[in-house]
Formats: structure tokens, C-alpha cells, sequence
């Protein structure tokens, strides 16, 4: 079957650094999505890989490694207004996007 | 990037009434868009998918006939929810994607829905 797995939660610091890991299995593999939910609103895009590697945006940056299936999203300088929920969503080869249960970060002053 | 609105963003309504959810692609034509549900502390589970013209595709478990789902053009998709009971209260969320291949997804607002 189709599986995603990431933490339930995680918690840092404010200014600090985290890593929020993703495993994937699906039938096949296009691509896979990191998206940031605030508790009550819908989630907004963050990243997107389909290639192995690291994509940096600003202070979000991911990694993907397809022979591994695996992939995570780094939090680089956490502000406070980062508490969110984030969720890792892969495409598999029907273009249809399998969605992880989400990680909640919770960020420390 | 695309918008998707959807509305209302809450709403209350009282066991075993009826309540209507659209979701619009505003700048953009969705010949798919997609219903999830999300409760509490839970990721997004997927209902329906909607193609435009034709029935929608029910995810195991979701009953066809309470979730009632139109896509009557290629911008605007409905979820209705008829004979609502307390347990359907939850987070509607509907989302589109432009074309069929490796694109994001753009999501509504979402809906609070409340039945009491």
C-alpha cells in the first residue's frame, strides 16, 4: 500500500534550526510536496522536489533522496510565527497526491 | 500563484438540515478539483475527487448520497452535505490543480462546518 510517514510533533526554539524528516512508499513516484498549515486555515505550498537533492528557499530549504524515499524540510532562524503543521504529500504515478498525517512544530521563545 | 475560493468559511447548521460549499478557481480552469475533511489534530483525508461533466469519484468509506458533489463548470465545484449529524461537523477543504501532471496543489480556505 501507499504510506507516508512523519513525526507527530516536534519542538525547537525560537532562532534555532529543525529538521522534519518524511519516508514515502507509493506506486510510483513524481514528485514530492512540503506544505505548512496554521491551526484553522488551509495549507499553503512551501516546496516541491522531484530530483534528488536540496532546494533553498529563504530560510525553508528541502531535501529529497528518491533512492531512499526520503525526504525532509529544514527550518533555518525559527521565528514564532512558524508554529504550524507540516505536512508531506508525494505523487505517485496517477498523479494523485498521498498526504502524511502532517508534523505540528511547535516553537519555544 | 493559482487562487481557489471557497465559501463559507464557517458555518452552523442544525442537525439534519442541509448546507452547500462552493469552491471556485478564480484565475484558472479546474477540470478536476478535489473535497477533503480534516478533523482535529488529523492530516487532510480525501473524499471525492470532482471532474467537471461528469460524476465524482467517492473515496472508500465516503457515502455518495450525504456527500453530494457538482462540478458544473470548469471553475466551480460544490459539496453538499445533507442531512447533517453532529459527527459530520469538521474542516471542509477543497483544492485544484492546474493540468493533470507533477503541479501543486491550490487550496480554499476551507470550510468550519458545525452541526448541532
Amino acid at each position: 500500500g501507499q504510506n507516508i510517514d512523519q513525526p507527530t510533533e516536534m519542538t525547537a526554539t525560537e532562532g534555532a534550526i529543525v529538521q522534519i524528516n518524511c519516508t514515502y512508499q507509493t506506486s510510483g513516484f513524481n514528485g514530492l510536496f512540503w506544505y505548512q498549515q496554521h491551526a484553522g486555515e488551509a495549507p499553503t505550498f512551501l516546496s516541491y522536489n522531484v530530483l534528488d537533492g536540496l532546494e533553498e528557499k529563504g530560510r525553508f530549504s528541502s531535501f529529497l533522496s528518491r533512492s531512499k524515499g526520503y525526504s525532509y524540510l529544514l527550518l533555518k532562524e525559527l521565528q514564532m510565527k512558524d508554529s504550524a503543521s507540516y505536512l508531506c504529500a508525494a505523487l505517485d504515478s496517477n498523479y494523485q497526491l498521498i498526504w502524511g498525517a502532517g508534523t505540528k512544530l511547535i516553537i519555544k521563545p | 500563484g493559482a487562487v481557489v475560493s471557497q465559501h463559507p468559511s464557517r458555518v452552523i447548521c442544525k442537525s439534519g438540515t442541509s448546507v452547500k460549499i462552493e469552491c471556485r478557481s478564480l484565475d484558472f480552469q479546474a477540470t478536476t478539483m478535489f473535497w477533503y475533511r480534516q478533523f482535529p489534530k488529523q492530516s487532510l483525508m480525501l473524499m471525492a475527487t470532482s471532474n467537471e461533466g461528469s460524476k465524482a469519484t467517492y473515496e472508500q468509506g465516503v457515502e455518495k448520497d450525504k456527500f453530494l458533489i457538482n462540478h458544473a463548470s470548469l471553475t466551480l465545484s460544490t459539496l453538499t452535505v445533507t442531512s447533517a449529524h453532529p459527527e459530520d461537523s469538521s474542516f471542509y477543504i477543497c483544492s485544484a490543480r492546474v493540468g493533470r501532471g507533477p503541479t501543486e496543489a491550490f487550496f480554499g480556505q476551507g470550510t468550519r462546518l458545525t452541526v448541532v
